[in-house]
């Protein structure tokens, strides 16, 4: 059964602060690594990560993966009110293309 | 481009009522669908994907159904709530890369 586990499940900074956001996986035939962020209603698609090493960047946030050790980052430096969400990250197989969510990392930022 | 439709944004259905709600993706073809379900404040959890017309896999044994009747149209489906149905279901498609989501169903089951 495919597995994401994402730590911590919540967290409180204040702003300013740097965040770093924890995601596991055990994915069967494993494809790529996908981030979320979920404001309201539905998530907005943040990475992709399919090599090993190589860092995505945008603005604030950055996201690596580490396919050896089955995980993936996703940091935000400077973090304002803005970035309180929900961080969902999600492990696709390349078999059927199914999406195995984790339970989220609910982010509040406070001034 | 590629938009995708899911509705209705409310619902609130009595217990053993039954439950229909669809979802359709304009702007691509033979996109790989999915029914997620989202207790509050939390992760989503997969009920159905389908990568074709009448393909379903279901995830989770439950009171809940999935059909693929058209290439882009997907449909979650109950013949008898639960109080548990309770909660936010996402639907979304995909085609190989990042996945897209609908707004959203927010569904109480009293």
């Amino acid at each position: 059964e495919d597995k994401v586990v994402q730590s911590p499940l919540s967290l409180v900074v204040h702003e300013g602060d740097t965040v770093t956001l924890n995601c596991s996986y055990e994915v069967t035939n494993f494809r790529s690594l996908l981030w979320y962020k979920q404001e309201k209603k539905a998530p907005t698609f943040l990475f992709m990560l399919t090599s090993s090493g190589i860092e995505k960047k945008s603005g604030r946030l950055s996201s690596i993966l580490d396919k050896k050790e089955l995980f993936s980052i996703l940091n935000i430096t400077a973090t304002q009110t803005g970035d309180s969400a929900i961080y969902l990250c999600a492990g696709r197989t390349g078999a059927n293309s199914k999406l195995t969510f984790g339970k989220g990392i609910t982010l509040s930022v406070r001034p | 481009s590629q938009t995708i439709h899911q509705w209705p944004a409310t619902l609130v259905q009595p217990v053993g009522s039954p439950l229909s709600l669809e979802c359709t993706v304009e702007g691509t073809s033979n996109p790989n669908l999915y029914w997620y379900r989202q207790a509050a404040g939390r992760g989503l959890q997969l009920l159905f994907y389908s990568v074709g017309i009448g393909q379903i896999s279901s995830e989770v044994p439950q009171n809940l159904s999935a059909s693929r009747p058209q290439d882009r149209q997907f449909i979650l489906s109950s013949k008898k709530l639960l109080l548990s149905d309770s909660g936010f279901y996402l639907c979304a498609w995909s085609a190989n890369t990042e996945a897209f989501f609908g707004q959203g169903t927010r569904l109480t089951v009293v």
